[in-house]
């Protein structure tokens, strides 16, 4: 399985874009990318999910390079709501996917 | 709205009790999982299932059972229950595309927040 590499946390001012980047090196050709987003004592929410290239929905954009061996998960304006842990995965063909440790965003004012 | 339903979410279990946590599942979807999750560790893999009677090891499917007899229903099952297995355990659904066994969107259940004393 894929493992993914993400940062631990990061900071952000509202209204500010953000970047959260994952390595994912072992990709296999036929995984997909996904990432989710989590808030305490919920369970985690799908936020998107990709291939290659970009995809953009009306929360977040996904950025693939050619390689895809890394991704960028962007947020756009974020607000003091998007205070959360986010985590990349990389889903296998065989149905199973495995969570990394994600990356805690702290949005502050 | 697809909804994942967990039985409880909050379980109080003495060590060696056997315990079933109850996952239900409104959308038809193929594939259940069970993970827990513990500060500092993320979300671990349990058990998952890809269909009725169906099941496969996740990482840590040590202490853990899990049963599928019908689609939109997965259990899992603490043999002996023990004080490590004190943990937030979540569950989640997904649909598969076109015939292949790969996760289109999960959706989780609230978790059930599980003390082994």
């Amino acid at each position: 399985l894929a493992k993914t590499t993400q940062p631990i946390s990061m900071d952000s001012y509202e209204g500010q874009e953000v970047n959260i980047t994952c390595s994912h090196n072992n990709i296999a050709t036929n995984d997909y990318i996904t990432w989710y987003q989590q808030f305490p004592s919920q369970g985690p929410r799908f936020i998107i999910q990709g291939y290659k290239t970009k995809v953009t929905n009306e929360v977040a954009s996904l950025f693939i390079p050619a390689d895809r061996k890394s991704s960028t998960l962007s947020l756009p304006r974020v607000s003091l709501s998007d205070t959360a842990v986010y985590y990349c995965l990389v889903n296998t063909n065989a149905g199973k996917s495995t969570f990394g440790d994600g990356t805690t965003l702290t949005v502050k004012p | 709205d697809v909804k994942v339903t967990q039985s409880s979410r909050y379980l109080v279990k003495r060590t060696g009790e056997k315990v079933f946590l109850e996952c239900v599942q409104d959308m038809d979807h193929e594939n259940m999982f069970w993970y827990r999750q513990d500060p500092g560790l993320g979300l671990r893999l349990i058990y998952f299932s890809y269909d009725v009677k169906m099941k496969e090891k996740g990482d840590i499917p040590e202490g853990y059972s899990v049963s599928r007899e019908k689609k939109e229903r997965f259990s899992l099952i603490l043999e002996s229950a023990s004080t490590n297995q004190t943990s937030m355990y979540l569950c989640a659904s997904s649909s598969i595309i076109q015939g292949v066994r790969l996760n289109t969107e999960a959706f989780f259940g609230q978790g059930t927040r599980l003390t082994v004393v």
